[in-house]
């Protein structure tokens, strides 16, 4: 079965940018969305079609897919930013969820 | 904007049915742009998708849970349900609720319901 892989964890410090990666075989053909999960909190779609952003999410969050590396990129990052964020691709009609990256803002 | 509750037993005993509801509110769940899904996360863990239904009821289900996995619809109440059958400790897990908008393809899951933790135990 397809698989997604994440970073468990990434750090960064307030205004610098936080790249959170997800890889999978031949993963830049196939479209990727982004979710943040704060504790506690229902996810939230950040990024879909591997760039867009829904409406409300601000620009500093942007994606990109390429290869087989997926990269959500938080520029400017604030303290708000902490939360968990999962990838999630289809493969075959079966939607998959990558392990997720716990975002820590020191 | 799309709103979506689910509602359940909270607690099931293992070998038993799991029958969770969804209530959407904010649009009608007869929307061709839309499939209906169910995505669930064990304590402390990461998200998995179970499957989504549509209004006409048809389905897509991990090929995962497949075999103990029904969804329906009711259209008339404008909600959707999951039954998962013979249950274990491993199903224990908050359950999402969240529409798809397929209206442009690839589509993606836009909103989800706060989820409800159910607990599979004696």
């Amino acid at each position: 079965s397809y698989e997604l892989t994440q970073t468990p964890s990434v750090s960064v410090s307030p205004g610098q940018t936080a790249s959170i990666t997800c890889s999978g075989d031949k993963l830049g053909n196939k479209y990727v969305c982004w979710f943040q999960q704060k504790p506690g909190q229902s996810p939230v779609l950040v990024i879909y079609q591997d760039i867009k952003r829904p409406s409300g999410i601000p620009e500093r969050i942007s994606g990109s897919n390429s290869g087989n590396t997926a990269t959500l990129t938080i520029s400017g990052t604030q303290g708000m930013d902490e939360a968990d964020y999962y990838c999630q691709a289809w493969d075959n009609n079966n939607a998959v969820f990558g392990g997720g990256t716990k975002l820590t803002v020191l | 904007q799309v709103r979506l509750q689910e509602s359940g037993p909270g607690l099931v005993k293992p070998s038993e049915t799991l029958s969770l509801t969804c209530t959407v509110s904010g649009g009608s769940i007869s929307s061709g742009d839309y499939y209906w899904s169910w995505i669930r996360q064990p304590p402390g863990k990461g998200l998995e998708w179970i499957g989504y239904i549509n209004y006409i009821g048809t389905t897509y289900y991990n090929p995962s849970l497949k075999s103990r996995i029904t969804l329906s619809v009711d259209t008339s109440k404008n909600h959707f349900s999951l039954q998962l059958n013979s249950v274990t400790a491993a199903d224990t897990a908050v359950y999402y609720c969240a529409s798809y908008d397929n209206s442009v393809l690839p589509g993606h899951f836009d909103f989800w319901g706060q989820g409800t933790l159910i607990t599979v135990s004696s």
